[in-house]
């Protein structure tokens, strides 16, 4: 009874390389969201999609981010050209529902840009 | 857009006294949920509330939802060092339906 799987668990990654952070979610699960946490802040929201469709990005910076969550395999969120404020916490999340459910998150990527 | 408030930012107790926090939506919530958070971990689901006027408990846990559903808040009583972290509430905004997350508050617990 997996839950939801992110990988890594911590990646460092210097100035202008490219960060990729994925996300197994829970089987049976077809909604999948992507969260951002500063240290000692809270979850801000970047994008929410589906199977083969991005329902909300506007959470989502409009350059060098990107999210898909393809037919087959994990969702993966891209970062190109990192800099240094893009070092956060990314947390992904899913549910089986939208509205009526509750979301199971994922231990989710430190990523640290040098 | 929604905005999702919560007070106190930070708590701290002695083991044994209650805690309390509250969250304020800008707009009214079709529904809210709570979330808490260990140091170092990540996000976890407690309770979700629906109906105006709800209250719900799980063991020294109390959790309402306001009558114009848009206000909540969660108590615990007698705190213990497990209950530190930080428990975040959240509502459902945005024109699809994503969760919108308060800061949260961060509870410390003195042993």
């Amino acid at each position: 009874n997996a839950g939801v799987m992110q990988n890594p668990r911590h990646l460092v990654r210097r100035r202008g390389q490219e960060a990729r952070l994925r996300c197994s979610p829970v089987k049976g699960h077809s909604h999948v969201y992507w969260y951002r946490q500063l240290p000692e802040e809270g979850l801000k929201f970047m994008v929410y999609l589906q199977k083969e469709n991005i329902i909300d990005e506007s959470g989502m910076p409009k350059e060098r981010f990107s999210a898909e969550f393809p037919k087959e395999g994990p969702s993966i969120l891209r970062i190109q050209q990192v800099v240094r404020g893009d070092s956060a916490a990314y947390f992904c999340a899913s549910s089986r529902s939208g509205e009526r459910s509750g979301y199971t998150f994922g231990s989710g990527t430190r990523l640290t840009v040098v | 857009g929604q905005q999702v408030m919560q007070i106190p930012q930070y708590q701290h107790v002695q083991e044994g006294e209650d805690f309390t926090t509250y969250c304020n939506s800008s707009t009214t919530l079709s529904n809210i949920q709570w979330y808490k958070q260990r140091p170092g971990g990540h996000p976890v689901f407690l309770i979700q509330l629906v109906k105006s006027g709800e209250v719900k408990k799980q063991k020294r846990l109390t959790f309402q939802f306001g009558e114009a559903k848009k206000n909540s808040s969660l108590h615990i009583t007698a705190t213990q060092t497990t209950d530190v972290g930080t428990y975040f509430c959240a509502g459902y905004g945005g024109s699809q339906g994503n969760l919108i997350f308060g800061k949260g508050t961060k509870l410390s617990v003195k042993p």
